[in-house]
């Protein structure tokens, strides 16, 4: 069954620094989503991508918060300053357009700011 | 705005118990959809139904089962004969249709234990 692959399962960073999370949606998906799920707490939408554009995003994206698909198969969330806060989990999804619920969760980039 | 809630926060039952997850949802829009999350330790989200809001039937599945009604804004997710397998972080959420990128709103979550 296709998978979402997300790398790498467990991030340590600095507090300030950059940290780049990346994602491997299934190959003919074509909406891709991040949410974040601080320790203990519920999964929360940051942001969704279409069309090689952002369609919408949540009060937690802010300026510090960018995705790209650099490529056409790696979607990418960049922290450019990270600050201890930002210590999560952090799931990419993907889903196709026919199949408009069909969501398709990663296993998730556990992040631990220090 | 959407808004899910899971009103029990956490719930221990003993192996072979029956335990109903309660998840009741608000929401404007006339079309929409309800999903069940499983959570286990090692922290992934496996999916484990979607019901659109059309369609009231209650489901079963092996030993879960659903029950969606819309008239108290319910979608309740029943494990019978619960297994030590069935321990984790329950999550219920709502994706709306209209006007959005159809994104999950999820409830805070319910810890299930099941002890042997």
């Amino acid at each position: 069954e296709p998978e979402v692959t997300q790398t790498p399962s467990h991030q340590v960073t600095q507090m300030g620094q950059e940290v780049i999370l990346r994602c491997v949606p299934i190959s003919n998906h074509l909406y891709f989503y991040w949410y974040r799920q601080i320790l203990g707490q519920k999964v929360e939408f940051l942001v969704s991508f279409y069309n090689n554009e952002i369609s919408e995003k949540s009060e937690i994206f802010d300026d510090q918060f960018s995705v790209e698909r650099p490529d056409g198969s790696n979607f990418t969330l960049k922290i450019r300053s990270t600050k201890l806060e930002d210590s999560a989990m952090y799931f990419c999804a993907s889903r196709r357009d026919t199949e408009i619920y069909g969501y398709t969760f990663g296993s998730g980039t556990r992040l631990t700011v220090v | 705005a959407q808004k899910v809630t899971q009103a029990q926060t956490e719930i221990s039952v003993v192996e072979k118990e029956d335990v109903t997850l309660d998840c009741v949802y608000e929401t404007r829009d006339t079309t929409y959809y309800l999903f069940w999350y499983k959570q286990p330790p090692s922290g992934e989200l496996v999916f484990l139904i979607r019901r659109n809001s059309f369609d009231e039937q209650n489901e079963i599945s092996g030993r879960y089962s659903w029950n969606f009604q819309k008239s108290t804004s319910s979608f309740n997710f029943t494990i019978t004969a619960s297994q030590v397998v069935d321990s984790a972080v329950y999550f219920c959420a709502l994706a709306e249709t209209q006007g959005g990128s159809e994104k999950l709103v999820f409830g805070k979550g319910m810890k299930l234990t099941v002890n042997p």
